[in-house]
């Protein structure tokens, strides 16, 4: 089920720093992109979608999609204590469910 | 968007019972989907649900260890089938709403002894 590469595994940034986390499907069906967040103890939270080419952004964070490579990555700037958590990429199709990856454990040092 | 709605939020229970877990959307959705989540891993498709069909089920999960229920375009039921401790995991239910965002419930977070 695991179509869905995500790097690196963890990260750890110190506080007003730069995190970088990617992301690679091996599905080329599959042409909606994801990221959630999910802190210890709670549900995914959808942190952005990005289903064209080119960048997204959206307050402190930057999602980019290459869709002829399947790869995308999610560019934290200035990040807070608050952002350490399980950040997921999913990846999914038209009409059938996103499919996620394993993951990276971002901690933030204050 | 969609608000997921799950019940019970935790559920302790012995090996070999059986449980439900329910989900609820505060809009109609047309498709239901179930994930599984062992502790700070991936979330794991289990299956699709739609209203009036059999629920679609990813490979390593399988109709008779995990029936799904969708009654209707609100609604759906897990029930996880003589339990056993490596069940233990959250469950959440998700859907996709109109605005092609993917939402997800609380989860369920299941432990069998």
């Amino acid at each position: 089920q695991q179509k869905v590469q995500q790097s690196p595994e963890s990260l750890s940034v110190p506080e007003g720093g730069m995190a970088s986390l990617n992301c690679t499907s091996s599905d080329r069906n599959f042409q909606y992109f994801w990221w959630y967040r999910q802190h210890s103890g709670e549900g995914p939270k959808a942190l952005m979608s990005i289903f064209s080419d080119g960048d997204k952004k959206e307050g402190r964070f930057t999602a980019h999609l290459n869709k002829a490579s399947l790869h995308v990555s999610l560019h934290i700037r200035d990040s807070q204590p608050s952002d350490s958590a399980l950040y997921f990429c999913a990846v999914g199709g038209n009409n059938n469910a996103p499919r996620f990856g394993a993951g990276t454990k971002l901690t933030v040092k204050p | 968007s969609v608000l997921l709605y799950q019940k019970p939020n935790r559920d302790i229970c012995q090996s070999g019972t059986s449980l439900k877990i329910q989900c609820v959307a505060d809009s109609q959705v047309v498709s239901m989907f179930w994930y599984q989540q062992f502790q700070e891993q991936s979330l794991m498709l289990m299956a699709t649900a739609n209203e009036g069909s059999e629920a679609t089920y990813e490979s390593g999960f399988t109709k008779d260890k995990f029936p799904i229920s969708r009654p209707n375009l609100t609604f759906s039921t897990l029930t996880v089938n003589n339990a056993r401790p490596g069940d233990s995991s959250i469950y959440f239910c998700s859907s996709r709403g109109t605005d092609y965002e993917q939402y997800f419930g609380p989860g369920t977070r299941l432990t069998v002894l």
